[in-house]
């Protein structure tokens, strides 16, 4: 299942399909990209991140793809499953020495078992 | 162990009271953060400081304030002049660019 964040705040997928949650991020000179996943309750927990020098990223199930023509993120849950159940907030940090991050609506992801 | 704390995990509090949440953290960090989150939103930066004895307002820092005496601590207070204060309150800390957060604080103004 797919998403496109803003537009579709709702993502419903299978148990053992991958998701695809996306980003439309605004500052072309942001330079640091990072996904959060918070569940109901609970703070952000970090997922991964990606700088602006990659284009991909890859960690355990997840990846992270940065298109910086079309300033777009994305972030990929290989067989996802039951507990990725959340919200997945994406962020960007632009460059210079305010480093503050500027933070996505969030994208809820619910798994159907 | 290292991470951050924040207390209490619930608050409730009379309309035109202050209170103060606390966050702690043992990871050594330099900057640390408050956001506000309303249900079913993104978070809000309230106040952040890079450094010990500095701090500076975020996007909605009217009603809230905040002191960084000592490294690892950073509260914030809620004061009477907040509006709509009913929130969860997130205090995250960092060393360069990934915030890292801690459990979270619920605020319920009755």
């Amino acid at each position: 299942g797919e998403s496109v964040g803003l537009h579709l705040p709702t993502l419903s997928v299978q148990e053992g399909d991958n998701s695809i949650i996306n980003c439309a991020y605004s500052n072309s000179a942001s330079d640091y990209f990072i996904w959060y996943k918070q569940e109901s309750g609970k703070g952000p927990q970090f997922i991964i991140d990606i700088r602006s020098n990659m284009d991909k990223r890859q960690g355990q199930r997840v990846t992270v793809l940065l298109n910086k023509t079309v300033k777009h993120l994305s972030l990929q849950i290989a067989a996802t499953q039951p507990g990725d159940s959340a919200v997945y907030f994406c962020a960007e940090t632009g460059a210079g020495n305010n480093r503050k991050l500027i933070w996505g609506l969030g994208t809820s992801l619910a798994v159907n078992p | 162990d290292g991470g951050i704390t924040q207390s209490p995990k619930y608050l409730f509090r009379k309309e035109g009271q202050n209170v103060t949440l606390s966050c702690e953290q043992n990871l050594n960090h330099d900057a640390m953060y408050w956001y506000r989150q309303d249900p079913g939103q993104g978070l809000r930066l309230i106040y952040y400081s890079q450094i010990v004895n500095d701090f500076q307002k975020g996007d909605i820092a009217e009603g809230y304030s905040v002191s960084r005496e000592k490294k690892e601590s950073f509260p914030l207070t809620v004061t009477s002049a907040q509006k709509n204060p009913t929130a969860f309150y997130l205090c995250a800390s960092s060393e360069v660019d990934t915030q890292y957060f801690g459990p979270g604080t619920r605020l319920t103004v009755l």
